[in-house]
């Protein structure tokens, strides 16, 4: 069985631009969710998706928003671009939720310059 | 709310010795599930051990094994035998959920 894919698995963008993030999850998995991986901060929580619908939200300003969709695929947007938005962002992926076995993908590293 | 902490930044030990990560976190709640996550320099972060709360006896995965002492709030991760492969962050988690997770402690093992 395929493992969780997360495309692109690198990115540089400019101060201000807007960027989107995917994660396709494995295959008969319906929960999705996202964490921001930095140097400072460690790994946070940004959201989680179960069926469409958003489950659980972290502490992130609302410039970071995904969806899911029908298939269970995910994506992130990251609207207006700061420097410190720099990070290894992980997309994790599970049967249901609560998640009680997530398999992370290999991540998406942006850079903002 | 909920914390998890890692005291240990980082350590190193000579390959086939056994070696322990430490791990505290606070909860108010009774039954909840705990994890340890392996990230090798990849950046892929691989589940080593899971722990449900509620089962006494602690989770074992090969050369892995937890010593989960709830009334601490303690669940540290035991690797036997250390092997190269092995060196990597190590992360504690907590869910919640979402996951919460440690500050990590860097493995080195030593050839």
């Amino acid at each position: 069985k395929a493992g969780v894919t997360q495309t692109p698995r690198y990115l540089i963008k400019t101060r201000g631009q807007q960027v989107t993030l995917s994660c396709s999850p494995i295959s008969g998995h319906r929960s999705v969710s996202w964490y921001q991986q930095t140097p400072g901060q460690g790994l946070q929580f940004l959201f989680e998706y179960f069926s469409e619908t958003q489950r659980n939200k972290g502490n992130f300003p609302g410039r970071f928003s995904g969806r899911q969709f029908s298939n269970s695929r995910s994506e992130m947007n990251v609207s207006t671009l700061e420097l410190g938005d720099s990070a290894l962002y992980l997309c994790a992926s599970s049967l249901t939720v609560p998640s009680y076995e997530q398999y992370f993908g290999p991540g998406t590293r942006l850079t903002v310059t | 709310a909920q914390t998890v902490t890692q005291s240990q930044p980082e350590m190193s030990v000579q390959e086939a010795e056994t070696v322990t990560l430490s791990c505290t976190y606070d909860t108010s709640e009774n039954n909840y599930y705990l994890f340890w996550y392996k990230q090798p320099p990849s950046r892929q972060m691989i589940l080593v051990i899971r722990q449900e709360a509620y089962k006494q006896q602690n989770a074992t995965e090969n050369r892995f094994s937890v010593n989960f002492q709830k009334a601490a709030k303690s669940f540290s991760l035991k690797i036997s035998d250390s092997q190269l492969g092995d060196t990597a962050m190590y992360f504690c988690a907590y869910l919640a959920p979402p996951l919460f997770f440690g500050t990590g402690t860097r493995l080195t093992i030593i050839p």
